[in-house]
């Protein structure tokens, strides 16, 4: 089976800051895991996604994670907010694709950046 | 090229009633999903279709809920009758079936259904 965490339903930051978004994930397999995120009034965009090899992965917006196998973690940062980062992020995890490719999310986070 | 497509945005319905919720997914995507997010918490797997089969239907929640693809293009999801506990976001994603590992699924605006 598979489950996410995320740790913080609301993160708050100022403008320029570091964002710091936490994610754990459970799978018995090797994960694929996504980070996606939602501006107000619209669907869900995908920042970033790690498959296989390079556990440091860049997503859009200068937003990137970490994959650390032995921690089950798969953070999410942005070494300085911008006010147009405010959003609901949610992290996600799911089996390989022959197997379906459902995600299986975490509650989401939502992120306020303050000026 | 349009986006993945999902009419209505919102409804509002009485329990009891019926609603018919539709996804348009992006052309050429052979693979269509339904999520559903109730109030609150987690953003959940509802089902996922392979063109007009039905490929996993493991989170649908009751027998009220019925997924139709005919044709392989657009997809319905009809709830009948609504309870109060139906309401929630209902998203659609589509993806391309290449069998690759890292196939994007691109999701829609969603369809924000109150059952009041």
């Amino acid at each position: 089976a598979q489950s996410v965490t995320q740790l913080g339903s609301h993160v708050s930051v100022s403008e320029g800051a570091l964002v710091l978004l936490r994610c754990n994930y459970s799978s018995s397999v090797p994960p694929y895991l996504f980070w996606y995120v939602q501006y107000p009034n619209q669907g869900l965009q995908l920042l970033l996604k790690y498959t296989t090899g390079a556990t440091l992965v860049k997503g859009i917006n200068g937003f990137e994670a970490q994959f650390k196998k032995i921690e089950t973690s798969f953070h999410l940062t942005k070494p300085s907010a911008h006010m147009s980062d405010a959003a609901e992020y949610f992290c996600a995890v799911s089996r390989p694709y022959n197997q379906g490719g459902k995600l299986i999310f975490g509650q989401g986070t939502e992120l306020s950046v303050k000026p | 090229e349009a986006g993945v497509t999902q009419f209505p945005s919102h409804s509002v319905i009485e329990k009891g009633q019926t609603v018919t919720l539709r996804c348009d997914p992006i052309s050429g995507h052979d693979n269509l999903y339904w999520y559903r997010r109730v109030m609150g918490k987690e953003i959940k797997f509802l089902l996922h279709f392979v063109k007009e089969s039905k490929q996993d239907e493991s989170g649908m929640p009751n027998n009220r809920f019925l997924a139709e693809r005919t044709g392989g293009t657009y997809s319905t999801l009809k709830v009948q009758p609504a309870e109060l506990e139906d309401s929630g976001v209902y998203f659609c994603a589509s993806s391309v079936h290449r069998g690759e590992p890292n196939t994007e699924a691109f999701f829609g605006q969603g369809t924000r259904l109150t059952v009041v």
